[in-house]
């Protein structure tokens, strides 16, 4: 069965630190995964794809085939990445969403 | 345009109660989705339509109904509200998949928090 898990329910990180939000899924044929993000008060939006291999908002995520992974990184959190967080793997046309990360960037 | 958009933004039912959550979209999208997003769940997918006329449950469609008359709109009716139905209900659009089979974007709109007492 298709399935995404994102481990941490939060993650809470000082303002310049280092971010990786994990992103776990388990699929059968060939993956195609995204993250979406949800800043407070804002609609659920895309954030990045990994057809894409594009960094946006400094953000990157390298799809790893072999440990089923598709970790979002930044290398130096902002006050502003504050959010939740959804990692969502496509089947057929629909998206299957994990629980979510709720990402908390301290000053 | 006006993208996604739903209403109402917040309601309140009594068990047993029935309602109907609208859902708008502008931008010419075959597909559209409805999600409920409980804490600690994630987004989970009720139904979905790939085009007007034809609909599809998605993972968690019990208590639910859809509709899709016309490309724009795809209601989602509660018959007989129950606590357990309490969440926030996200509308979401996009083009079909493309002949590659990649998944396109999906839009969603501002979502409607709905509480059954």
């Amino acid at each position: 069965a298709q399935r995404v898990t994102q481990p941490e329910k939060l993650l809470s990180v000082f303002k310049g630190a280092p971010v990786e939000l994990k992103c776990n899924y388990s699929y059968s044929g060939s993956p195609e995964l995204f993250w979406y993000v949800q800043y407070s008060r804002q609609r659920l939006q895309l954030l990045l794809r990994h057809i894409s291999r594009e960094s946006i908002k400094g953000f990157t995520a390298d799809l790893n085939k072999g440990e089923t992974s598709f970790h979002l990184k930044k290398p130096f959190a902002q006050e502003e990445d504050s959010a939740m967080y959804y990692c969502a793997l496509s089947f057929g046309n629909k998206l299957v969403f994990g629980a979510g990360t709720i990402l908390r960037v301290k000053s | 345009n006006a993208g996604v958009t739903q209403t109402p933004k917040f309601r309140i039912l009594k068990i047993g109660q029935s309602m109907t959550l609208q859902c708008t979209q502008d931008m010419n999208h075959n597909y559209m989705y409805w999600y409920r997003q409980d804490p600690g769940m994630g987004l989970k997918l009720i139904y979905y339509s790939v085009g007007a006329g034809i609909t599809d449950k998605g993972e968690v469609p019990n208590g639910y109904n859809v509709s899709r008359s016309t490309t724009e709109d795809f209601p989602l009716r509660l018959e007989l509200a129950a606590p357990s139905q309490t969440s926030v209900y996200f509308c979401a659009s996009s083009y079909p998949n493309s002949f590659s089979g990649r998944h396109n974007e999906q839009f969603f709109g501002p979502g409607t928090r709905l509480t059954v007492l």
